[in-house]
């Protein structure tokens, strides 16, 4: 069956520290993939795109790598700061003309 | 410019009522969505609606309706509230093209008992 995986359980990582989240999907050949950032009580705020031709993207402090072999995409938030904590949702094409997203990994960043 | 708004922010059914959540955007874009947030299954598609006029159905649209009034508003009805869908409801609208980002509304927080 399709799926979307991201890890479930919070990351909790330091101040300044690199947080990395996993997004792996298996079933899929998505075109592209998002990730988006989803803090308590309100609707997902789109961060990134990347295309299946594309290793890596930069942002400002994020970068989000495509590894379509590997079918996974990671993404990275450097010099964590308390304010990047939210929950980050990665959704891909699915080719169903809309975006399919996975359950999101809850990001703590501790002072 | 608001861009995505939901209404009510919060509601309660009882089981077998039926109600409407309304959403509207202001960024001209054609297509909308309606996603559904349960904890540990992230969003699913229940509709969307690619343009004026069209509708769709997504993942799990079972219990829902839904209407595109015009281009701004899509609405979503349950016509017998079930206790499963106790959930939180998201609309999101994109532009047309494949990998345009969506632009969520924040939530209706809806609770059947």
């Amino acid at each position: 069956s399709q799926k979307i995986e991201q890890n479930s359980e919070a990351l909790n990582i330091q101040e300044g520290k690199t947080a990395t989240l996993t997004c792996n999907y298996t079933n899929y050949s998505p075109a592209y993939l998002q990730w988006y950032r989803q803090d308590p009580g309100r609707g997902p705020v789109f961060l990134l795109l990347i295309r299946e031709n594309e290793k890596e993207k930069r942002k400002e402090r994020l970068k989000v790598t495509f590894d379509t072999t590997l079918k996974q995409s990671l993404f990275h938030i450097t010099a964590s700061q308390p304010a990047d904590s939210a929950t980050y949702l990665c959704a891909l094409d699915t080719g169903r003309r809309a975006l399919t997203f996975g359950s999101g990994t809850r990001l703590q960043v501790q002072p | 410019n608001a861009g995505v708004t939901q209404t009510p922010k919060f509601q309660v059914l009882k089981t077998g009522q039926s109600m409407t959540l309304q959403c509207a955007q202001d960024m001209n874009h054609n297509s909308m969505y309606w996603y559904r947030q349960d904890p540990g299954m992230g969003l699913r598609l229940i509709y969307y609606s690619a343009s004026e006029g069209t509708t769709d159905k997504g993942e799990v649209p079972n219990g829902y309706n839904v209407s595109r009034l015009n281009k701004r508003e899509f609405s979503l009805r349950l016509e017998s509230a079930a206790p499963s869908q106790t959930s939180v409801y998201f609309c999101a609208s994109s532009e047309a093209r494949d990998n345009s980002p969506l632009h969520f509304g924040n939530g209706t927080r809806l609770t059947v008992t």
